[in-house]
């Protein structure tokens, strides 16, 4: 099983949907990070988090540190927002450099 | 601010080729990381790098991979020979050292690499 869990997988919706992103993590953390991967490769840090929740525009991300699950919300969705929306953790464990452990990530594609 | 720069950002080799990768961290990053991401998968750590010191690099395949950071600023990653299996996208990502374990990392764009 692995350490951190996205689902779903994959996902459609239409242009001006409500779209929620979920991430579970089985290990003690010290932060949360949600990340954007365009096609190409490259990687946008969206929100860091260690508690509560963050707004950026029309993206909010949520973590519940006892529930050990986070969500990354978009409201009013449109076709630029497609791309792959990965969780990453950083384990409490490893200290002040502790690596990320990552999600696979979930692919998001919205229609006009 | 300039961010992560990564060169080159696609490359296509046969097998038994060799490739390398260059990596320019954020101004003033002390820590550097390496990672491999497969198609479907999320990234994984190849090697973490603190000034010009190995931090981590129990996940780098060391028969054929190899990475510096001589100067302790920008690092080359290379690959020699390559196989099918290394056909990825490599990013590159640099954080500041602070205590307390919440170092955000950026990321480069990242180098697709294709092994015919």
């Amino acid at each position: 099983k692995n350490e951190v869990e996205q689902s779903p997988q994959n996902l459609t919706a239409q242009e001006g949907e409500f779209i929620t992103i979920n991430c579970s993590y089985s290990v003690g953390i010290s932060a949360l990070h949600w990340l954007q991967q365009h096609p190409g490769g490259g990687i946008v840090s969206l929100f860091m988090l260690s508690s509560g929740k963050k707004k950026h525009g029309r993206l909010i991300a949520t973590i519940n540190i006892q529930e050990k699950h986070s969500s990354l919300h978009i409201t009013a969705s449109h076709p630029r927002d497609s791309a792959v929306y990965i969780c990453a953790v950083r384990s409490r464990d490893g200290g002040s450099q502790g690596n990320l452990i990552f999600g696979k990530g979930t692919k998001l594609s919205v229609k006009p | 601010e300039a961010g992560v720069a990564q060169s080159p950002r696609y490359k296509i080799i046969e097998k038994r080729q060799s490739v390398a990768f260059w990596c320019n961290p954020i101004s003033g990053h002390a820590t550097l990381y390496w990672y491999q991401q497969i198609l479907g998968q999320g990234p994984k750590l190849l090697i973490q790098f603190q000034n010009n010191g190995v931090v981590d690099d129990s996940q780098l395949p060391k028969d054929r991979f190899s990475a510096e950071r001589l100067k302790g600023v920008d690092s080359t990653l290379k690959i020699q020979p390559a196989k099918l299996e290394d056909s990825a996208v490599y990013l590159c990502a640099s954080s500041l050292f602070l205590a307390g374990g919440r170092n955000e990392q950026f990321f480069g764009p990242g180098t697709r690499l294709t092994v015919l």
